[in-house]
């Protein structure tokens, strides 16, 4: 089962931040946290990941709570092109290390 | 960023027949591939992992004799859904991660339908 939980959908106006939550209350220490979003009829795609500290890349920044048990994806300029699921996952990097998904959030950009 | 083929994109087949999915990492090698497949507006079902060399590990539910996995080199990892019905219609996905065991890249799935 997925370790995750995340809100089913969310609108966002074009060129707005968008601020996609995620909960994992039961994450382990050596977990990290990834995001990956997929665009109908497409394979997903990665966005960024990381262990306790904050991220940023070109793509997006990650948020993490001190506790680990939360974390938030920060698109900062959503254009329409980010309409897409987000998917939030955690995930060991050595040991059982399946990617299970959850049901993501349906994130439309609106103009 | 790294690239997974898959091949095909789409297929149609008649009922009973087999089709054979391919996936490939192209740029770098693929200790282990991961397959999933997904119903419209649901998330990605894990189906199986297969490590090269070595017999896939299929998730619970999933029949190994009706999903057969091959992954025969660092490269290259095949899908073969055998025998197919009305009801294994689905987007199929592959993806694979490499020795970092850090990242894991997908292909574009492969739709299925099977009239």
């Amino acid at each position: 089962d997925a370790k995750t939980t995340q809100p089913p959908s969310m609108d966002c106006a074009e060129g707005r931040a968008a601020n996609l939550p995620c909960n994992h209350s039961t994450i382990s220490g050596n977990e990290y946290v990834y995001w990956y979003r997929q665009i109908h009829s497409q394979g997903p795609q990665y966005i960024i990941h990381g262990l306790k500290n904050n991220e940023t890349n070109e793509m997006a920044s990650l948020i993490i709570t001190e506790d680990r048990k939360s974390s938030t994806l920060i698109l900062p300029h959503a254009t329409l092109r980010d309409t897409a699921v987000y998917y939030c996952i955690v995930r060991a990097t050595s040991g059982t290390y399946k990617y299970i998904f959850g049901t993501g959030t349906r994130l439309k950009v609106l103009a | 960023g790294a690239v997974v083929s898959q091949h095909p994109s789409w297929v149609i087949c008649k009922s009973g027949t087999s089709v054979k999915i391919e996936c490939r990492s192209l740029d770098f090698q693929a200790t282990t591939m991961f397959w999933y497949r997904q119903f419209p507006k649901q998330s990605l079902m894990l189906m199986a992992t297969s490590n090269e060399g070595s017999k896939a590990t299929y998730e619970q539910g999933v029949e190994k004799d009706k999903f057969l996995i091959n992954h025969a080199s660092l490269t290259l990892s095949t899908l073969t859904v055998t025998s197919a019905h009305p009801e294994d219609s689905s987007f199929y996905i592959c993806s694979a991660i490499g020795h970092t065991n850090e990242k894991l890249f997908f292909g574009s799935g492969t739709q299925l339908s099977v009239l």
